[in-house]
């Protein structure tokens, strides 16, 4: 079984300040997990994603994400948010055996302060 | 880049209707997933499909559901009889390799 809990359905920062995404996920077997954003009206785009080696890990449009198995945490960040950020956010685990399917969190959205 | 498509972006039927929700994955993907997005909620998976046969799939996909994969280009959900329940987005997924998974832009269905 696996799930993933994400802190904060709403977080705001301001225009420039760093963005802190908080995950936390379960998971019975090594996780793969992920980052998804969606823009308002629009499809889930993969931010970034975590399999095995480096348990830190570079995204798109400068958002990198720590993977620690010790907390079971896979925070993103991102160290000056800009405007164009505003969207929701989901944090998001599968297995690494059988055909992957996906459970995602009820995301948080980012709204960015000008 | 290479994308998935989906269509349409919005389709209202009548309660007790059939749909059908396409989806063209990405060509030299292999993996085929639905999901669905009630307003509000979070994404849920429905259906995993590969090798032209259903691999996985969750409790909501119940047996007004089916999926199929008619040629070599498309993957298709259909509902057989609405519900009002139905309404939701439901997103097409495709994978290479069972990793990541790439996401169309969603078909809002609507059901009155």
């Amino acid at each position: 079984a696996q799930s993933v809990t994400q802190l904060g359905s709403h977080v705001s920062v301001s225009e420039g300040a760093l963005v802190l995404l908080r995950c936390n996920y379960s998971s019975s077997v090594p996780p793969y997990l992920f980052w998804y954003v969606q823009y308002p009206n629009q499809g889930l785009q993969l931010l970034l994603k975590y399999t095995t080696g480096a348990t830190l890990v570079k995204g798109i449009n400068g958002f990198e994400a720590e993977f620690k198995k010790s907390e079971t945490s896979f925070h993103l960040t991102k160290p000056s948010a800009h405007m164009s950020d505003a969207a929701e956010y989901f944090c998001a685990v599968s297995s690494s055996g059988g055909y992957q399917k996906v459970t995602f969190g009820t995301g948080t959205k980012l709204q960015v302060i000008p | 880049e290479p994308e998935v498509t989906q269509t349409p972006s919005h389709q209202v039927t009548q309660m007790g209707q059939e749909v059908i929700l396409r989806c063209v994955p990405i060509s030299n993907h292999l993996y085929f997933y639905w999901y669905r997005q009630i307003l509000g909620q979070k994404v849920e998976f429905l259906v995993s499909f590969y090798n032209n046969e259903i691999s996985e799939k969750s409790e909501i996909f119940d047996d007004q559901f089916s999926v199929e994969r008619p040629d070599g280009s498309n993957f298709t959900l259909k509902i057989r009889s609405t519900k009002l329940e139905d309404s939701a987005m439901y997103f097409c997924a495709s994978s290479p390799s069972r990793v990541e998974q790439y996401f169309g832009p969603g078909t809002r269905l609507t059901v009155t």
